[in-house]
């Protein structure tokens, strides 16, 4: 296991079309980050599974915004309609349950909506 | 509401000298304190943590509830330091460790 990985690592797109982007998170892990990191600024959290389940969701995810973890393993992050604001990084993290559990980030996808 | 305040953007020292990277925090709870780092075309990593008390690669930091502070310190800066420094809270009631993130300072040693 060498990590988290995220796919693809950027992506052009024109303002309005759908993007969608894949995070692999560490094997043994049951809790699925999502962060954004715009120019500047920290990642800003997102939503976060455990296992299969999406038990949070920040405000700055809009409706045009979705996630998911079909079966507990990859994640899938969808935009609609992209437009030039989400022009960011997309960062994805993996940890155990434990309290504190230490969260290992991949290397982002990095999206330019044009 | 959480939230971590890095106040410098960018700290630049000379190798040996001293270095403090400041954090400050508001949380209405016991948060737990991070220092993440990344270096230069590297991800993200976790430093070090405050309840584990450790130093890792000569830093430390100390949990400060009076001053809700987690200031970031090492007594001499090496070269291989220059990075992007992050601290961050996770709450400790609910939220399933999320983190909330500073801005970032960016640290440059040098020679």
């Amino acid at each position: 296991d060498t990590g988290v990985s995220q796919d693809p690592r950027h992506k052009i797109t024109k303002r309005g079309q759908n993007v969608t982007f894949r995070c692999d998170p560490i094997s043994e892990h049951n809790r699925l980050y999502w962060y954004r990191q715009t120019l500047g600024q920290g990642p800003e959290f997102l939503t976060y599974f455990q296992n299969e389940a999406q038990l949070e969701k920040s405000r700055l995810l809009s409706d045009r915004f979705s996630a998911e973890r079909p079966k507990g393993s990859f994640s899938t992050l969808e935009i609609q309609r992209t437009e030039q604001g989400d022009s960011a990084m997309y960062l994805c993290a993996s940890s155990s349950t434990a309290p504190g559990g230490e969260q290992y980030f991949g290397p982002g996808t990095r999206l330019t909506v044009t | 509401a959480q939230r971590v305040t890095q106040p410098e953007k960018l700290l630049s020292v000379f190798k040996g000298a001293p270095v403090e990277l400041k954090c400050n925090y508001s949380y209405s709870g016991s948060p737990e304190l991070f220092w993440y780092v990344q270096y230069s075309r590297q991800r993200l990593q976790l430093l070090l943590r405050h309840i584990s008390r450790e130093s890792i690669k000569g830093f430390t930091a100390d949990l400060n509830k009076g001053e809700t502070s987690f200031h970031l310190k090492k007594p001499f800066a090496q070269e291989e330091d220059s990075a992007m420094y992050y601290c961050a809270l996770s709450a400790t009631q609910g939220g399933g460790n999320k983190l909330t993130f500073g801005t970032g300072t960016q640290l440059k040693v040098e020679l």
